[in-house]
């Protein structure tokens, strides 16, 4: 089965700090996202790959950047974490679009 | 916009019976759709990938896919308490795109 690891669970930080999320897959997947989850409005995209060194914007990128210097690991940073940062952020891949994605078990972030 | 369209419930249903997800969408263009099953505090899991008009079956799950119409449902037979969960629907365009549509899932309910 394809494993889709986020480094954490749960996470705690204050405004202003950099924070970074971790994410690996291990089944050579070319297609990487991020995602936030929201209660009320569902899953928002914030940033994907299709390949090692590009990145495309989803729908919210503001506040918010990756990095995939490996085909199997993705980041994301948020680069002075915000109240309104807090949220469950999901990681995905995917092989193709026609597959559907893998999800992480997410990563529960609160900026305090 | 594309738009993907479900009824947020919940809907309840007693155990053993057939639960009824249904989901509308925007896009003529679509040509993957895909159910994913949320437990609370969970990250989304798929469960079921239909690609062409008609019935796909895998267990007790039945995905029905009308282009015509623009709808695609999922049939969940003797439904059981471990069924409990938030069901999302998700719809990708052709022509390359990576990125599928969600919905904001249907909260389901199996009562004993």
């Amino acid at each position: 089965d394809v494993k889709v690891t986020q480094s954490s669970r749960y996470l705690v930080k204050r405004t202003g700090e950099k924070v970074f999320l971790e994410c690996v897959q291990d089944m050579d997947h070319e297609n990487m996202f991020w995602y936030r989850q929201d209660p009320g409005l569902g899953l928002r995209l914030i940033y994907f790959s299709y390949d090692v060194k590009m990145k495309e914007k989803g729908d919210i990128p503001e506040g918010y950047s990756v990095s995939r210097e490996k085909k199997e690991r993705f980041s994301l940073i948020l680069e002075s974490a915000s109240t309104n940062q807090t949220s469950m952020y999901l990681c995905a891949s995917s092989s193709d679009r026609a597959y559907g994605y893998t999800f992480g078990s997410g990563t529960r972030l609160t900026v305090v | 916009q594309k738009e993907v369209e479900q009824n947020s419930g919940p809907l309840s249903v007693p155990e053993g019976a057939i639960a009824s997800l249904n989901c509308t969408y925007s896009d003529r263009g679509s040509q993957s759709f895909f159910w994913y099953r949320q437990y609370s505090g969970k990250s989304p899991e798929l469960i079921m990938s239909i690609y062409s008009n008609g019935d796909k079956e895998d267990g007790r799950f039945t995905a029905q896919l009308n282009k015509a119409s623009q709808y695609v449902s999922l049939l969940i037979r003797d439904s059981q308490p471990s069924d409990s969960a938030t069901y999302l629907c998700a719809v990708n365009e052709g022509g390359g795109s990576y990125i599928p549509t969600f919905g904001r899932g249907t909260s389901l309910i199996v009562h004993p």
